[in-house]
């Protein structure tokens, strides 16, 4: 089946550092899944941070980027200078759509701790 | 997202039966439960397009779910087991088609003594 894999974390970083999350993906039952980022705040549901839904495109929101890499089957997540306010779990998600309807695998989840 | 509510939000059982309840006010046709156990990611069980469900993952027999009407949906679980603890979204999405964005509920809490 597909499946997601990223960072394990938690992952620690100072206000204004750079942050990277790593995240590969294995389709096999689509040749080009649509790819997504999802986020949860503290306190909050999941929302989506981002989506690319073109091999080879980028996207980008609140500062945060992704490229849609299928050579490497990547989808790493980055930002030059994050803030306080990043502090949440980032969750990497494949989606894919059969016969039967749409569903996104998601990745474990990687918690992000910004340090003031 | 106060679009998606769920309720409980957290729930202890024993070996009971005990509903999980969503609705949301989106207008979307779409309607979602996925379940979060702990230290994995969260995972699709069921899918209702137009309260018709069309996608049912592997999930036991003692999750049953329904759709009412389009707005609403429930979890039904029957003789809970520990291997049941976990966090259940509720989410939903205006279509089924694989760009779609998800629209989740802050989640039950669901633990099983």
């Amino acid at each position: 089946g597909d499946s997601v894999t990223q960072t394990e974390g938690p992952v620690t970083v100072s206000e204004s550092e750079s942050l990277i999350i790593n995240c590969t993906y294995s389709a096999t039952s689509i040749a080009y899944p649509n790819l997504f980022w999802y986020v949860r705040y503290p306190g909050e549901g999941l929302q989506l941070l981002l989506k690319v839904i073109t091999a080879g495109q980028k996207g980008s929101s609140r500062g945060f980027e992704a490229t849609y890499n299928k050579e490497t089957t990547s989808f790493h997540l980055q930002k030059a200078s994050v803030q306080e306010s990043d502090s949440a779990v980032y969750y990497c998600a494949l989606g894919e759509t059969n016969s039967a309807g749409n569903k996104l695998t998601f990745g474990i989840g990687t918690r992000v701790l910004v340090r003031p | 997202n106060t679009k998606i509510t769920q309720s409980p939000r957290y729930l202890i059982l024993g070996r009971a039966n005990k509903s999980l309840e969503c609705e949301q006010h989106l207008g979307h046709n779409a309607m979602y439960w996925y379940k979060q156990s702990a230290e994995k990611p969260p995972e699709l069980m069921f899918l209702y397009n137009l309260k018709q469900l069309i996608r049912n993952e592997t999930v036991p027999s003692r999750f049953i779910p329904e759709c009412p009407d389009s707005s609403k949906l429930l979890l039904h679980i029957s003789a809970v087991d520990p291997e049941d603890s976990a966090v259940y979204f509720c989410a939903s999405s205006p279509y089924t088609i694989s760009n779609e964005r998800l629209f989740f509920g802050h989640g039950t809490k669901l633990s099983v003594l």
